[in-house]
């Protein structure tokens, strides 16, 4: 059974398009997340909730917009894609009280051509 | 501002050796320091944490040695195998709901064998 799942795995679309990916775990967490992983790998956190409230919602451009209908399900939208929003987006989530542990999905390789 | 700063950025290392990764962590609200290992196509995947109350930490072949007052943590892998050829993450955070892992640049190993 996959913890983290992430669907598309690979996405390859057009500037100016919108796309989503979605996100789901079966591990009972409370809290999920989204990072961006760039071409050089630097992973960095771009939005968190906990029981479905947005707690951390970093400099991310208003143009991605995530969504959580409940506890195991968090979205990602994204608007009027760019060049530069290439990269690989990483699901996670944890329980409450052990952030440090994360577990992460397998990420989707979004490609903006 | 980096927060978390690792090297070196890439390594390598014979079988059998010790690989030694090195991060500094500047803001000392940060209460719990992670390491991630990252195959490539995957998502990253806890290795190893360590508390600032504690120096040091094993786990089989892994440990962390903390310096608190000189606000540095390392990773030290022993008998090192081509298995542990990943890219490493350090990271740090503050382990409150919905809080990100705040990761450094990792350090991409390779152990030839």
């Amino acid at each position: 059974d996959t913890a983290v799942s992430q669907t598309p795995k690979y996405l390859v679309t057009q500037m100016g398009n919108d796309k989503s990916i979605k996100c789901e775990q079966n591990l009972g967490h409370d809290t999920m997340y989204w990072y961006k992983q760039d071409s050089k790998k630097f992973l960095k956190i771009m939005f968190s909730y906990n029981n479905k409230e947005l707690i951390i919602n970093e400099t991310v451009p208003n143009r991605f917009s995530p969504k959580s209908p409940d506890k195991a399900h968090l979205n990602l939208h994204i608007n009027s894609l760019e060049l530069g929003d290439s990269a690989v987006y990483f699901c996670a989530s944890s329980r409450q009280g052990t952030g440090h542990e994360q577990y992460f999905g397998p990420g989707t390789r979004l490609t903006v051509t | 501002q980096q927060q978390v700063k690792q090297s070196p950025q890439s390594l390598i290392v014979q079988k059998g050796g010790i690989s030694i990764i090195n991060c500094a962590y500047e803001n000392t609200a940060f209460d719990y320091f992670p390491w991630y290992q990252q195959f490539p196509g995957k998502g990253p995947a806890l290795l190893i944490a360590i508390r600032p109350d504690v120096s040091e930490k094993k786990e089989g072949r892994f440990t962390i040695s903390f310096n608190k007052s000189a606000k540095q943590f390392s990773l030290h892998i022993m008998d090192s195998q081509p298995g542990d050829s990943a890219t490493y993450f350090c990271a740090a955070t503050v382990n409150q709901a919905g809080t990100a892992l705040i990761f450094g640049k990792g350090t991409t190993l390779s152990v030839s064998s």
